[in-house]
């Protein structure tokens, strides 16, 4: 149980071009997600925190108008970086915590996307 | 400013023995505990979570919590080549938010 996917696990664009990234959980209804960002040899940083139905909460430095996310259901987050750009490749992460029971505080990670961009 | 704090390593152990990987936290108010093993260029994996002062064990995995010394370790027994990976360590500390350390690079040499 508590299995959190990501599509795509990988994608290269060209600089200007948005993408989406969607992370859903399999198994469970998240009543959070979280979006993370890790450089080569760095530790995990976490990026935003989205609630279903409301807002997300953007850590700071993070741009919220270039990194987009929308948690529109109980399984269904997604991340869009708008008008990506070099400096943007990095993998991205994204986190679920079910709703209820002793282990809500729980992340369980999906499997990541790694983004290149040209 | 909440920290949680692993040393980087490489921790280097052979084959069969115990490796031990430490952590420590500073929030005070940290109520639960949790062991992610990142393999490179893959996402983080739960190991486990410790919630209650003392030991709990999951096969060659032990977790160790003492909440008075602020400190988290994690004891993998007769270590494998395939242990060989990135151990996080995260403390939760308000809500569903995770505070994790900068990991600790684990080598168990054949």
């Amino acid at each position: 149980g508590a299995v959190v996917s990501q599509h795509p696990s990988w994608v290269i664009c060209k600089s200007g071009t948005s993408v989406k990234i969607e992370c859903r959980s399999l198994d469970f209804q998240a009543t959070t997600m979280f979006w993370y960002r890790q450089f080569p040899k760095q530790s995990l940083m976490l990026m935003a925190t989205s609630n279903e139905g409301s807002k997300a909460t953007y850590e700071q430095g993070v741009e919220k108008d270039k990194f987009l996310i929308n948690h529109a259901s109980l399984t269904l987050s997604t991340l869009t970086v708008t008008s990506a750009h070099p400096e943007d490749s990095s993998f991205y992460i994204c986190s679920a915590t079910p709703g209820g029971g002793t282990l809500t505080d729980t992340q369980y990670f999906g499997p990541g996307t790694r983004l290149t961009v040209l | 400013q909440k920290e949680v704090e692993q040393n980087s390593g490489p921790l280097s152990v052979p084959e069969g023995a115990i490796a031990s990987l430490n952590c420590t936290y500073s929030d005070r108010v940290s109520q639960s505990f949790f062991w992610y093993r990142q393999y490179s260029g893959k996402s983080p994996e739960l190991i486990m979570s410790i919630y209650s002062n003392g030991d709990k064990e999951d096969g060659r995995f032990t977790a160790q919590l003492n909440k008075a010394s602020q400190y988290v370790s994690l004891l993998i027994r007769d270590s494998q080549p395939s242990d060989s990976a990135t151990y996080l360590c995260a403390a939760n500390n308000a809500g569903n938010m995770l505070t994790f350390g900068g990991g600790t690079r684990l080598m168990v040499k054949p």
